[in-house]
């Protein structure tokens, strides 16, 4: 099951605008995590925001997280063509125990930014 | 520092054939992952080890064995390879799951083909 929805499914911007995509999840969670993936790579960590944080900045990246409405939202501002790829947000869920880091993915986001 | 490797990068097996997967990481990381990623459907979690020797399932681990004989190793098998078992499969590792050294660490990636 999919523990993550990602919307939109696409999105398709200037270069110079920002991007924002929305994740909402089903469970309580430990973290919840967004990775970039370029075309036919592997995925790349951008960054991690715990439960009982609200909101965390890395350069052009913000997340923000909602856990009463278990939504999460990644912003990139300032765009550039570079940043076109595909954006996934997963969760490390808080099931009773310890979830020892396995991580549910949204089906992500595809993000074109055009020059 | 080569991070996470997988090998091999492209297979395409016949129905019934049987194989493995390596993944290889030099971070001195306790935690391995096996993922599959479908069009549409973002990663889903396979099997996965908390230190060497150690495996565990994750959300879809039928038709699939592995093993962790050595830390840095963590080894997928297809035993009769299936249609369904076509896809991309990623391999990550992380170093801790908690504190600051949570996020996983990707290989690039093994694009899978059963005929």
């Amino acid at each position: 099951s999919q523990q993550g929805e990602e919307d939109p499914q696409a999105l398709s911007i200037q270069e110079g605008e920002n991007a924002t995509m929305n994740c909402s999840y089903k469970t309580s969670i430990n973290n919840l995590q967004w990775y970039r993936q370029n075309s036919g790579r592997g995925l790349v960590h951008l960054i991690l925001i715990r439960s009982n944080e609200r909101e965390k900045h890395s350069g052009r990246l913000r997340v923000t997280l909602d856990t009463s409405k278990k939504s999460s939202s990644l912003l990139i501002t300032a765009s550039r063509a570079a940043d076109t790829a595909s954006y996934f947000c997963a969760t490390d869920a808080l099931a009773g125990g310890t979830s020892y880091g396995k991580l549910t993915f949204g089906q992500g986001t595809i993000l074109t930014v055009h020059p | 520092n080569a991070g996470v490797t997988q090998t091999p990068k492209f297979r395409v097996l016949k129905t019934g054939q049987s194989m493995t997967l390596l993944c290889a990481q030099d971070m001195n990381h306790e935690y391995m992952y096996w993922y599959r990623q479908d069009p549409g459907m973002g990663l889903r979690l396979i099997h996965y080890s908390v230190g060497e020797g150690t495996t565990a399932k994750g959300e879809v681990p039928d038709g699939y064995n592995v093993s962790r004989l050595k830390k840095q190793n963590f080894l997928l098998g297809l035993e009769s390879a299936a249609p369904s078992q076509t896809s991309v499969y990623f391999c990550a590792s992380s170093y801790s799951i908690t504190g600051e050294n949570t996020e996983a660490f990707f290989g690039q990636g093994t694009r899978l083909t059963v005929v």
